[in-house]
């Protein structure tokens, strides 16, 4: 079964630019989680979708926008991108969207110049 | 601050020694979650545990909890050259509605062969 998918794998931008990351989860799995990654840290939680509704906001910006799709798939979306914004980005998939354990993806490296 | 945090931050070993890495927390959980990382890719899911599981055991993985302390443990017994990466526990705490899961800064495991 394929695992958890994103796109693209990398992708340069310069400041103020905007960018769609995307992320199909595991076949079955109806929750996707949205998780940025600075180099030397661990993964801090932006969005969580359940069935396509928004179940969870971590601490960030309005910048960082989402949706789910009917078929489960996922967008984040970063406007006005800054320095700062140069990460690791992760999707993460769970079968329930809750007390169960998220599969994730290989992840987008995002540097913003 | 991070509710995970992970002791100690870096980790050298020869090959077939265990490592045991330790990860402390502050407030009440449903689960912890351990992860890896190789390289800055995605994380792979290796156990989880939950609150009411003292001990659990995943091959060459044990993995204990002690919410009285608010702290785990993971063991990795025999390890080998592919053990080399971060590892992270994960937190998904009860006062979050939805599962977004809460990770220190990681354990970097160097084992040489």
């Amino acid at each position: 079964d394929a695992g958890v998918t994103q796109s693209p794998t990398h992708l340069i931008k310069t400041r103020g630019q905007h960018v769609t990351l995307r992320c199909s989860p595991i076949s079955g799995h109806k929750s996707v989680s949205w998780y940025q990654q600075v180099l030397g840290q661990g993964p801090q939680f932006i969005f969580q979708y359940y069935e396509k509704e928004e179940r969870g906001r971590g601490n960030f910006p309005d910048r960082f926008s989402a949706r789910q799709f009917p078929n489960y798939s996922s967008e984040l979306n970063v406007n006005a991108l800054l320095l700062g914004d140069s990460a690791l980005y992760l999707c993460a998939s769970s079968l329930l969207g809750r007390f169960n354990e998220q599969f994730f993806g290989p992840g987008t490296r995002l540097t913003v110049l | 601050s991070q509710q995970g945090e992970e002791d100690p931050q870096a980790l050298s070993i020869q090959e077939g020694e265990n490592a045991t890495m330790n990860c402390s927390y502050k407030t009440s959980i449903n689960n912890l979650q351990w992860y890896r990382q190789n390289s800055g890719r995605g994380l792979v899911h290796l156990i989880l545990i939950r609150s009411n599981e003292r001990e659990k055991h995943s091959g060459r993985l044990r993995v204990t909890l002690d919410t009285s302390k608010k702290s785990s443990s993971l063991l990795i017994t025999a390890s080998r050259a592919a053990d080399t990466a971060s590892y992270f526990c994960a937190t998904d705490i009860t006062t979050d509605s939805w599962g977004k899961l809460q990770f220190g800064a990681g354990t970097q495991v160097v084992v040489t062969p």
